[in-house]
């Protein structure tokens, strides 16, 4: 079964750029990479999606090595409202079923 | 117009009842899915329809139960609610399922067992 760990909680400065790493040891070779973004009391937002090598949208970047054994999610230039907690979401074969797994969630804080 | 919605918001109840919890979505996506987030904020699948068929079912006790009576909506309903139901409940909706597609959250419903 993959274990997604991420760190449990960062801080961070208004307008510097920041990297959350969730690792996924057991990721189906072909199982794509999520992130999501949750503020209090609400629903997960999907922020951004990739299978290798690096995406970028208007928000982030995924950045995702050769083993796909961990990837990273780029924020650039944070701001307050960027303050949240981000999961990463994978899929896993290795039970035999098709399994979603969220990572632990790794809560961060911009400070002004 | 709200995605994807659910009703309750809030659900306080006694151990012992038995409640449900809707949801439905107006982006025409296949498959639905529920999960639950419990107090330390970990997330965890529950269930998972497409077209009105279960395709994903985690190791969640039997007292839960979800129905699709159509694509749009999957309910859940839970039976002799015990204390460690509680959590937020949060439905979501992507077009197709079996693989990673983006998947759309409602705004979940924190459920309270006494």
């Amino acid at each position: 079964l993959a274990k997604t760990t991420q760190p449990i909680s960062m801080d961070s400065y208004e307008g510097q750029e920041v990297n959350i790493t969730c690792s996924h040891n057991n990721i189906a070779t072909n199982d794509y990479i999520t992130w999501y973004q949750q503020f209090p009391s609400q629903g997960p937002r999907f922020i951004i999606q990739g299978y290798k090598t690096k995406v970028t949208n208007e928000v982030a970047s995924l950045f995702i090595p050769a083993d796909r054994k961990s990837s990273t999610l780029s924020l650039p230039r944070v701001s307050l409202s960027d303050t949240a907690v981000y999961y990463c979401l994978v899929g896993d074969t290795s039970s035999g079923t098709y399994k979603y797994i969220f990572g632990t969630g790794t809560r961060l804080k911009v400070l002004a | 117009d709200t995605a994807v919605s659910q009703t309750p918001k809030y659900l306080v109840t006694q151990m012992g009842n038995d409640k449900s919890i809707k949801c439905e979505q107006n982006l025409g996506h296949d498959t639905m899915y529920w999960y639950k987030q419990d107090s330390k904020k970990f997330l965890k699948i529950m269930f998972s329809y497409n077209n009105k068929e279960l395709i994903i079912n985690e190791t969640v006790p039997n007292r839960f139960s979800p129905k699709s009576p159509d694509k749009a909506h999957l309910n859940l309903h839970i039976n002799s609610l015990e204390l460690g139901d509680s959590a937020v409940y949060f439905c979501a909706s992507s077009t197709h399922s079996l693989g990673l597609y983006e998947q759309y959250f409602g705004p979940g419903t924190r459920l309270t067992v006494t």
